[in-house]
C-alpha cells in the first residue's frame, strides 16, 4: 500500500491560464474521489469516480472544471481559464467500498496569482 | 442545511487529560456511515473512526472513541490521555446510504484542537 499519490504538491499559476492536476489512488481501490479545501473549511465534495465512470459532480465543478479517469486507474482534474477563487488545495482520494473510509493523498495547493 | 454541524470553532485539553470533540448530522437515511478524520498543520487527512448507523457497539481504535447517540443524531469523538501530537484540526464527516443516492463523504467545519503541555 502505496498511498495516494498527488502530483504537483505546489502550483502557482497567472489568472486565465490553464491547470491540471494528477491522482494515483491506491491501486486496488475502484472509487475516487476529489475534493476542495480552503483555509478554515472542511473539504468539499467536486466528484466522484467508480472505476472510470464519473457517477457524481457537484454543482461547484462549473464548467471549467473536469476531471478524467480514462483507465480507471490515475485521474486528471483540468481546471480552465483559472481564477483568483479558485485558489485552494485540491485533496484526492480512493476507497474500495462504500462502507470503507477514504484515503486521503498530501493535496495540490494551487495559488492563482 | 447543513449535514454535519460542528459546533466548536477551537478546543483546549490538557496534556494526558480527555478531551470530547461534538458532531451533530442531519439525514432521513437509515443506513449511513460517520468518520472522524484528523489534519495536522502538514495538511494531510488522517482517518482515525468509522461508526456505521446499524453498528449497535460505539466505535472504539485506541485512544479514539465515538460516543454514538443515534436519536440526538450525534457522533462525538473521545480521545483520552491527549497527547502533544494530537493538537490539529479535527473533522467530522457522513456519507449517506444507497437511498440518499450518493457516494459522496460531506465534511463539516472542523474544530481545532490544542492540546497544552
Amino acid at each position: 500500500d502505496t498511498g495516494v499519490s498527488q502530483d504537483p504538491r505546489h502550483k502557482i499559476t497567472k489568472r486565465g491560464q490553464n491547470v491540471t492536476f494528477r491522482c494515483d489512488p491506491i491501486s486496488e481501490h475502484n472509487r475516487l474521489y476529489w475534493y476542495r479545501q480552503t483555509l478554515g473549511q472542511g473539504p468539499e465534495f467536486l466528484t466522484y469516480f467508480q472505476n472510470e465512470a464519473q457517477l457524481e459532480k457537484s454543482r461547484l465543478l462549473s464548467d471549467r472544471f473536469s476531471a478524467e479517469r480514462p483507465k480507471g486507474s490515475f485521474s486528471t482534474l483540468e481546471i480552465q481559464r483559472t481564477e483568483q477563487g479558485d485558489s485552494a488545495m485540491y485533496l484526492c482520494a480512493s476507497s474500495s467500498r462504500t462502507d470503507s473510509p477514504l484515503h486521503f493523498g498530501n493535496g495540490t495547493r494551487l495559488t492563482v496569482t | 442545511a447543513q449535514k454535519i454541524t460542528q459546533t466548536q470553532p477551537g478546543m483546549f485539553v490538557q496534556e494526558k487529560e480527555a478531551v470530547t470533540l461534538d458532531c451533530t448530522y442531519d439525514t432521513s437515511d437509515q443506513s449511513y456511515g460517520l468518520f472522524w478524520y484528523k489534519q495536522p498543520s502538514s495538511g494531510e487527512m488522517i482517518f482515525l473512526i468509522y461508526q456505521g448507523s446499524y453498528d449497535e457497539q460505539n466505535a472504539t481504535e485506541g485512544r479514539y472513541s465515538l460516543n454514538f447517540q443515534k436519536a440526538r443524531k450525534s457522533a462525538n469523538l473521545v480521545i483520552s490521555a491527549s497527547q502533544l501530537g494530537d493538537s490539529a484540526m479535527y473533522f467530522c464527516a457522513m456519507r449517506e446510504g444507497p437511498e440518499g443516492g450518493s457516494e459522496k463523504l460531506v465534511f463539516g467545519k472542523g474544530t481545532k484542537l490544542t492540546v497544552n503541555p
